[in-house]
């Protein structure tokens, strides 16, 4: 069964501090997403990854960074966590051809206190 | 620039109705097409897409949609509601500057009446 997993569901943490979130994938997969959900604004890219150690801004990546060192794993940091970045965050995976579904961690709800 | 657009951020049926959820799309080039469902708690599936070939396409759970080019539509629809189509559904299409990579329309909340 493919999985991706996510390293918390819940999260809480407070002004200023540095964040990671964690996502692994067992299926081999090139593409890795983080996505951020928000009621009514449906789930925006922050950043995109289509290999080891490249990655790409997606639509909002003011205020994160991202990491991948291994192919399986891609990390979402925020250097200094800010109210506005409360938000249920999701991974996804997907093969690198074209028009590939992507498979989604069941998420890590942040809560920035 | 690409858009999708979901008509109703919230839609609610009886069991056993029609389900019908709206989904426009705006795209200069031949797109590519997804509906995706949430279940509570959990992250995104995928229900069905369409890339090429027939219009109408069969996913899981009973559910379908059509392509319509001139009027750029992708409504999903599926017979008959059961208790357990309750859920998050997206509408996508892929992005033309990079095929990995999809818009997400807003979603549409289902709810079922016993």
């Amino acid at each position: 069964d493919v999985k991706v997993t996510q390293s918390s569901r819940y999260l809480v943490k407070r002004t200023g501090e540095k964040v990671f979130l964690e996502c692994v994938q067992d299926m081999d997969h090139e593409n890795m997403f983080w996505y951020r959900q928000d009621p009514g604004l449906g789930l925006r890219l922050i950043y995109f990854s289509y290999d080891v150690k490249m990655k790409e801004k997606g639509d909002i990546p003011e205020g994160y960074s991202v990491s991948r060192e291994k192919k399986e794993r891609f990390s979402l940091i925020l250097e200094s966590a800010s109210t506005n970045q409360t938000s249920m965050y999701l991974c996804a995976s997907s093969l690198m051809t074209s028009y590939n579904e992507q498979f989604f961690g069941p998420g890590t709800r942040l809560t920035v206190l | 620039a690409q858009s999708v657009t979901q008509l109703g951020s919230h839609v609610s049926v009886s069991e056993g109705a029609l389900v019908l959820l709206r989904c426009n799309y705006s795209s200069s080039v031949p797109p590519y097409l997804f509906w995706y469902v949430q279940y509570p708690n959990q992250g995104l599936q995928l229900l069905l897409k369409y890339t090429t070939g027939a219009t109408l396409v069969k996913g899981i759970n009973g559910f379908e949609a059509e392509f319509k080019k001139s009027e750029t539509s992708f409504h999903l629809t599926k017979p008959s509601a059961h208790m357990s189509d309750a859920a998050e559904y997206f509408c996508a299409v892929t992005r033309y500057s990079s095929a990995s990579k999809i818009i997400f329309g807003s979603g549409t909340r289902l709810s079922i009446r016993p």
